[in-house]
């Protein structure tokens, strides 16, 4: 069955700091992944996706994200953090043999000090 | 910012009463999903219409139902509410039926609280 896991719940990080935020999927076959950010009671935008070709895609915001196959993952990765990016971050998986609907992680939620 | 509109922001219901949901989609946008994001989670998948077609449907029980107009804009509704279904549910508009390689846009959600 498809599934997302996000295995930090909330990550705190000094703005100027990189970031990495963990995913890890299980899917059977090619997946298609995606990475959202939700500002508070704000719908989902899309940072970036991956649907073939190139490992390491590059998104809105200055963020990137690593697809590798061998790890089931697609970590997402930004150099350097602004303040204006705490959010609740989510990652998903699309399923085509069932309509296409994501499967979405339970998210991390990310903090910005100062 | 999204052109796809939901209708009302927020909502409070009645334990047992129904309740309509409404989303207008984006222009040129021929596919809806809806998912409900309950507190601290992530959105799960409700159910997905393709040119007026439900074509796509997740764990949930018969009393969520859906529709998709002409104009492409959809309602959720939900019977005999029950406090679980206390949520943020979610809209999203795309063009592509099954092709899955456009994006998806979502709306701001509409906040339901059932007491």
């Amino acid at each position: 069955a498809q599934s997302v896991t996000q295995p930090d719940i909330h990550i705190t990080v000094s703005e100027g700091a990189s970031l990495e935020l963990r995913c890890n999927y299980s899917y059977g076959a090619t997946p298609y992944l995606f990475w959202y950010v939700q500002s508070p009671g704000q719908g989902l935008q899309l940072l970036l996706k991956y649907f073939s070709g190139d490992t390491l895609v590059q998104g809105i915001k200055g963020f990137e994200a690593e697809f590798k196959r061998s790890q089931s993952s697609f970590n997402l990765r930004k150099p350097s953090v602004h303040w204006s990016d705490a959010a609740e971050y989510f990652c998903a998986v699309a399923a085509i043999n069932t309509g296409n609907q994501f499967y979405f992680g339970t998210g991390t939620s990310l903090t910005v000090i100062p | 910012e999204t052109g796809v509109t939901q209708s009302p922001t927020h909502l409070i219901k009645t334990r047992g009463q129904q309740v309509t949901l409404r989303c207008s989609s984006q222009s040129g946008h021929n596919t809806v999903s809806w998912y409900q994001q309950a507190l601290g989670q992530g959105p799960q998948f409700i159910f997905q219409y393709y040119r007026e077609e439900e074509n796509g449907r997740g764990n949930f029980p018969p009393r969520f139902s859906g529709l998709q107009f002409p104009n492409y804009s959809s309602e959720l509704n939900v019977n005999a509410l029950e406090l679980d279904d206390s949520a943020l549910y979610l809209c999203a508009s795309r063009n592509g039926g099954a092709a899955i390689n456009t994006e998806a846009f979502f709306g701001q959600g509409t906040r339901l609280t059932v007491v």
